[in-house]
C-alpha cells in the first residue's frame, strides 16, 4: 500500500521569504501522480500543484514549485515570496495511475503541515 | 468557491440519531468522493462513485451509507454513530475517476460532532 509522510507538523515563515515543505512517499509503482493541496482555515481545499512521475522536469505554478526526486521518493513544495494568504494546512497526496477495470486513481494523503505566514 | 457545495456545514447529533449529509457539484463531473478528515490523521477516502455507480468502498462501517441518485448529487446517510466518528466530512468531485491527472475539487466540508 502507498503511504505519504509529511514530517513537519507545523512551519512558519516571514512574509516575502521562502519556505519549503517536505513530503516523502512509499510505493512500488512506477507510474503515478503527486499533488500538493492547500486548505486555508475554514475554507475549501484547493489544488496547488501536481507532478507526473514520468516527467523529469519539476512542476511550477507561479510562486509554487516542487523538487521531485523520484529515486528518493521525495516531493517537496517550495513557496517563494510568501504571502499572508498562504497561511493554510498543506497536504501532500499520491495517486496511482489508473489500471483499468474497477481500479481507480485513489488519492492517498499525508498528515498535513500547518504553515503560518507572519507579517 | 470550487463549485462543490455541502450541507449542512455543521451538525451535532446523538448516537441514536439518523441524519444525512448532502453534496452537490455544479461542474458537470462524473465522479464524486466522500473523505473523512479527523484531527491529526490523514484524509481517509471513504467512497467513490462514478456515473452514479459505487466503485470503491474503503472498508467503511455500515453505519455510513452513501447514495448517489445522479452525477451531481451525493449523500452520506448516518445512523447509530460513535463519538469517534466526529470529524470533518469532505466531498469532492472530478471529471472522471479513471483519469489520474483529473483534479479533485473539494467542498467546504461538514463538521460533524457525535455526542
Amino acid at each position: 500500500a502507498q503511504t505519504v509522510t509529511q514530517s513537519q507538523p507545523e512551519m512558519s515563515v516571514q512574509e516575502a521569504e521562502t519556505v519549503t515543505l517536505s513530503c516523502t512517499y512509499d510505493t512500488s509503482e512506477n507510474n503515478y501522480y503527486l499533488f500538493w493541496y492547500k486548505q486555508p482555515p475554514s475554507r475549501q481545499m484547493i489544488l496547488v500543484i501536481r507532478q507526473e512521475a514520468y516527467k523529469q522536469q519539476n512542476a511550477t505554478e507561479n510562486r509554487f514549485s516542487v523538487n521531485f526526486q523520484k529515486a528518493a521518493k521525495s516531493f517537496s513544495l517550495k513557496i517563494s515570496d510568501s504571502q499572508l494568504g498562504d497561511t493554510a494546512m498543506y497536504f501532500c497526496a499520491f495517486m496511482e495511475q489508473y489500471a483499468g477495470g474497477t481500479s481507480y486513481g485513489k488519492l492517498t494523503f499525508g498528515q498535513g503541515t500547518i504553515l503560518t505566514v507572519h507579517p | 468557491e470550487t463549485g462543490v457545495t455541502q450541507t449542512p456545514r455543521h451538525l451535532v447529533m446523538g448516537m441514536t440519531n439518523k441524519k444525512s449529509l448532502k453534496c452537490e457539484q455544479h461542474l458537470g463531473h462524473n465522479a464524486m468522493y466522500w473523505y473523512k478528515q479527523s484531527a491529526k490523521k490523514p484524509l481517509e477516502l471513504m467512497f467513490v462513485y462514478s456515473l452514479e455507480e459505487r466503485v470503491e468502498n474503503n472498508s467503511v462501517p455500515s453505519r455510513f451509507s452513501p447514495e448517489c441518485p445522479n452525477s451531481s448529487h451525493l449523500f452520506l446517510h448516518l445512523h447509530t454513530l460513535q463519538p469517534e466518528d466526529s470529524a470533518l466530512y469532505l466531498c469532492a468531485s472530478s471529471q472522471d475517476h479513471r483519469t489520474s491527472t483529473d483534479t479533485q475539487y473539494f467542498g467546504p466540508g461538514t463538521r460533524l460532532t457525535v455526542l
